[in-house]
């Protein structure tokens, strides 16, 4: 089964370090793998995606994520962690077979310490 | 400018109603979705279709139902089955190819009084 696992449901930076956010994916084929964020009682916001390529992805607000295909995984990262980025924050697949859904992680809250 | 759009962005429904949530888009994308968040919990699939006049159930459609008779247009209605409709609910449209991301509306939060 195709699946998509965040293993911390919470993760506390200190302002100004680095931050990572764990994801790990199962899916058959090539992945094309997203990150979402979500702040307090709004809709997800695309931050990024893997489609092919370099293994580092830049996207916004200064955040990119490494892409690891012996490791599945797709760990969101970013080298200077601000107050403001404190969100839930949703990893994704889409399947390569455009009539399957997509699939989402749970999410991981994201606080940053001030 | 183009974007999704829920509405509206607060409802309550007493006990024994259904009621119709909104969501259109003027992005020209082919698919839609319907998710639920519960506090403190990821997305959970209502329905989702991926053309006019076709949808498919998610993990949770008990109680809901969608109609897709346009593009732009994806209703959802909870109906008076679901019986623990609280929760905040999400729209989200894609386009046709996989490698695209999918944007979001900025919810619903229906509430039962």
């Amino acid at each position: 089964a195709q699946s998509v696992a965040q293993p911390e449901d919470q993760v506390n930076v200190a302002e100004g370090n680095p931050l990572t956010v764990k994801c790990t994916y199962s899916v058959s084929g090539n992945p094309y793998l997203f990150w979402y964020v979500q702040y307090p009682n709004r809709g997800l916001q695309f931050l990024l995606k893997y489609i092919t390529g370099d293994n580092l992805v830049k996207g916004s607000y200064g955040f990119e994520a490494e892409f690891n295909k012996s490791q599945t995984s797709f760990h969101l990262k970013k080298p200077s962690a601000l107050v403001s980025d404190s969100a839930l924050y949703f990893c994704a697949v889409r399947p390569m077979n455009r009539d399957d859904k997509i699939i989402f992680g749970k999410g991981t809250r994201l606080h940053i310490l001030p | 400018d183009g974007g999704i759009t829920q509405s509206p962005k607060y409802l309550f429904r007493k006990e024994g109603q259904n009621v119709t949530l909104s969501c259109e888009q003027n992005l020209n994308h082919d698919a839609m979705y319907w998710y639920r968040q519960d506090p403190g919990q990821g997305l959970r699939l209502i329905y989702y279709s991926q053309i006019v006049n076709d949808f498919q159930k998610g993990d949770i459609a008990e109680g809901y139902s969608v109609s897709r008779e346009k593009k732009e247009s994806f209703p959802l209605t909870v109906t008076s089955a679901q019986k623990n409709p609280t929760a905040f609910y999400l729209c989200a449209s894609s386009g046709w190819q996989v490698n695209t991301e999918a944007f979001f509306g900025q919810g619903t939060r229906l509430t039962v009084v």
